[in-house]
């Protein structure tokens, strides 16, 4: 069955430490993964995907097929980064199947 | 371009009433979706809708009913509604980036409904 699971519901970090937001994958056909994050108050929005290899905010994720995972990393934490983050596998017709998020939590 | 918008922003409703949360686009995208936000639990698929006239079931569909007469429109009505469906309704619409039904999406939000139910 197709799941995404997020294994930490909170994370919290000091500022300047690196981050790694876990996120593993099950699904029978080639993965296409999303992370989304969700600011205080704001709506859901896409941070990266991992089709498009980039860097946004100083976040990476690297699609690993032999662990089944798709880690969101970050060197250096911000407190501006604490937010809602949620990974994301595309299913047929574009429909997302969403882990249960994790809360990022960076303080000064 | 306003993007995915949605009204209302919040709503109470009284066990078995019934409303329609209104979800509305405008950047001419086929795809739209329903999700529902409970908390600890992510976002849950109610309905999504490959196009005008064309609708289907999500992971979680019990309760609901919706309808895409238009591409910029995709209503959610709640009928008879129940203390369960507390929580929060988010609406999104999507474009293939490689094109066709099995290419990647990236999907744009609204701003969310917050629904109680009491």
């Amino acid at each position: 069955a197709q799941r995404v699971t997020q294994p930490e519901k909170l994370l919290s970090v000091f500022k300047g430490a690196p981050v790694e937001l876990k996120c593993n994958y099950s699904y029978s056909g080639s993965p296409e993964l999303f992370w989304y994050v969700q600011y205080s108050r704001q709506r859901l929005q896409l941070l990266l995907r991992h089709i498009s290899r980039e860097s946004i905010k100083g976040f990476t994720a690297d699609l690993n097929k032999g662990e089944t995972s798709f880690h969101l990393k970050k060197p250096f934490a911000q407190e501006e980064d604490s937010a809602m983050y949620y990974c994301a596998l595309s299913d047929w017709g574009g429909k997302l199947i969403f882990g249960q998020g994790t809360e990022l939590s960076v303080k000064p | 371009n306003a993007g995915v918008t949605q009204t209302p922003k919040f709503r109470i409703l009284k066990i078995g009433q019934s409303m329609t949360l209104q979800c509305t686009q405008d950047m001419n995208h086929n795809y739209m979706y329903w999700y529902r936000q409970d908390p600890g639990m992510g976002l849950k698929l109610i309905y999504y809708s490959v196009g005008a006239g064309i609708t289907d079931k999500g992971e979680v569909p019990n309760g609901y009913n919706v309808s895409r007469s238009t591409t910029e429109d995709f209503p959610l009505r709640l009928e008879l509604a129940a203390p369960s469906q507390t929580s929060v309704y988010f609406c999104a619409s999507s474009y293939s980036i490689l094109g066709g039904a099995s290419g990647v999406y990236e999907q744009y939000f609204g701003p969310g409904t917050r629904l109680t139910v009491t």
